[in-house]
């Protein structure tokens, strides 16, 4: 149990074009959904909270409006990069929290993101 | 706050053992364990949600010092499946949000 799906895995895109990356958890219910930036070698950075039916949460520094998260169900989660750019290269991941007393995260496996 | 860990990195060979500690400036409620592989998405190990609690995971082990405010994660007889950053995790908000410190690398030599 407690799985989450990310998709794309992999995408390369040209600078300026926005890029959609979903995450599913596959067979529990997440009421919030977090996303993370991590650089290579580094470790992972919050960049919002999402909550299923009201806007997210963004973390100090990052961009509303670049970063665009809709949380449309229970089971799926969005975050649409806009107008990307080289800087925006990084690996997202994304991680579903489980109603349990411990509030449990399980992660997705991660977008590799490269803006050319 | 980040959670601070220690050591940065290690390097053991097969059967050896490893203790990985995080510690906080802030009171802490819970302490979340994950591992990452190289490319990989991190691995949810255990949570600790109270003072004095120890959690254990095939020879994988953990204990949270509520007063000392900090999580020890212990590798007994360590395996090659074992090399991974091990990354701890502290609840910060009401919403579950973790905070993560920098993450531990761990390397297991045959």
């Amino acid at each position: 149990g407690a799985v989450v799906s990310q998709h794309p895995s992999r995408v390369i895109c040209k600078s300026g074009t926005s890029v959609k990356i979903e995450c599913r958890s596959l067979d529990f219910q997440a009421t919030t959904m977090f996303w993370y930036r991590q650089f290579p070698k580094q470790s992972l950075m919050l960049m919002a909270t999402s909550n299923e039916g009201s806007k997210a949460t963004y973390e100090q520094g990052v961009e509303k409006d670049k970063f665009l998260i809709n949380h449309a169900s229970l089971t799926l989660s969005t975050l649409t990069v806009t107008s990307a750019h080289p800087e925006d290269s990084s690996f997202y991941i994304c991680s579903a929290m489980a109603r349990t007393s411990g509030n449990e995260q399980f992660f997705g496996p991660g977008t590799r993101l490269t803006v050319l | 706050q980040q959670p601070v860990q220690s050591p940065q990195a290690v390097i053991l060979r097969e059967g050896e053992d490893a203790v990985i500690n995080c510690s906080s400036s802030k009171a802490l409620y819970s302490v979340h364990w994950y591992r990452q592989k190289h490319g990989e998405a991190p691995v949810f190990l255990m949570i600790l949600l109270k003072g004095g609690e120890q959690k254990g995971h095939e020879k994988i082990s953990a204990s949270f010092n509520e007063k000392k405010q900090q999580s020890s994660l212990y590798l007994t007889a360590s395996q090659l499946s074992y090399s991974g950053t091990y990354f701890c995790g502290t609840p910060r908000g009401s919403q579950g949000n973790l905070i993560f410190g920098k993450g531990t690398k761990l390397s297991v030599k045959p």
